[in-house]
């Protein structure tokens, strides 16, 4: 069964501080792997997507996030963090064929300090 | 472009009662999506629509939910009778197509309390 785990469950940091959230899946085949985020009283949206090609894909905002095949890893990063950037993050993964269905980890609180 | 609309926003309930909820996907997707989304868990899959078609029901609680996508558009999510445990973000999704990895577009959700 597929499952998607995400170890951090919030996170604080200060502005400009770096950011990496974890994120790690099971799945016995060849996934789709998402970052969305949700901010505060908004949707979910979608940050950024990795079918295939370059494992270091970017996302809108200057995020990033890096798939490691060897690791199921699929970390999400930014160099610099601003206040506007505190949100929800959720990994999903949908496998590569099949139904379009969304797992979902159980996402990552981030806060900001100014 | 219009996002995905859902209605009610917010809905507080006893429990046995029954309860309904809303959603209108972005024109032309012809996939639609409703999650459940427990305080504290990301969203899980209830069922999902290939046009007015199910495409996977097996995370649907169906002794007491039930949905319905009759002319291909919208779609109504019922629950009845509403138990405590239901209490959760309803969000609805849709996508252009059924494909692995077809972007979904989320609404707002319906925040479901039961008392």
């Amino acid at each position: 069964a597929q499952s998607v785990s995400q170890h951090n469950h919030h996170v604080i940091l200060s502005e400009a501080a770096s950011l990496e959230l974890g994120c790690n899946y099971s799945y016995g085949g060849t996934v789709n792997l998402f970052w969305y985020v949700q901010y505060p009283g908004q949707h979910l949206q979608l940050l950024l997507k990795y079918f295939s090609g370059d494992p270091l894909v970017k996302g809108i905002k200057g995020f990033e996030a890096e798939f490691i095949k060897s690791k199921f890893s699929f970390n999400l990063r930014k160099p610099s963090v601003q206040w506007s950037d505190t949100a929800e993050y959720f990994c999903a993964v949908t496998p590569q064929t099949g139904a379009n269905n969304l797992f979902f980890g159980t996402g990552t609180r981030l806060t900001v300090i100014p | 472009e219009a996002g995905v609309a859902q209605s009610p926003r917010y809905k507080i309930i006893e429990k046995r009662q029954s309860v309904a909820f809303w959603c209108n996907p972005i024109s032309g997707h012809a996939t639609l999506y409703w999650y459940q989304q427990i305080l504290g868990q990301g969203p899980k899959l209830l069922i999902q629509f290939q046009n007015n078609g199910v495409v996977d029901d097996s995370q649907l609680p169906k002794d007491r939910f039930s949905a319905e996508r009759l002319k291909g558009v919208d779609s109504t999510l019922k629950i009845q009778p509403a138990k405590l445990e239901d209490s959760a973000v309803y969000l609805c999704a849709s996508s252009q197509r059924l494909a692995g990895g077809n972007e979904q577009f989320f609404g707002p959700g319906t925040r479901l309390t039961v008392l």
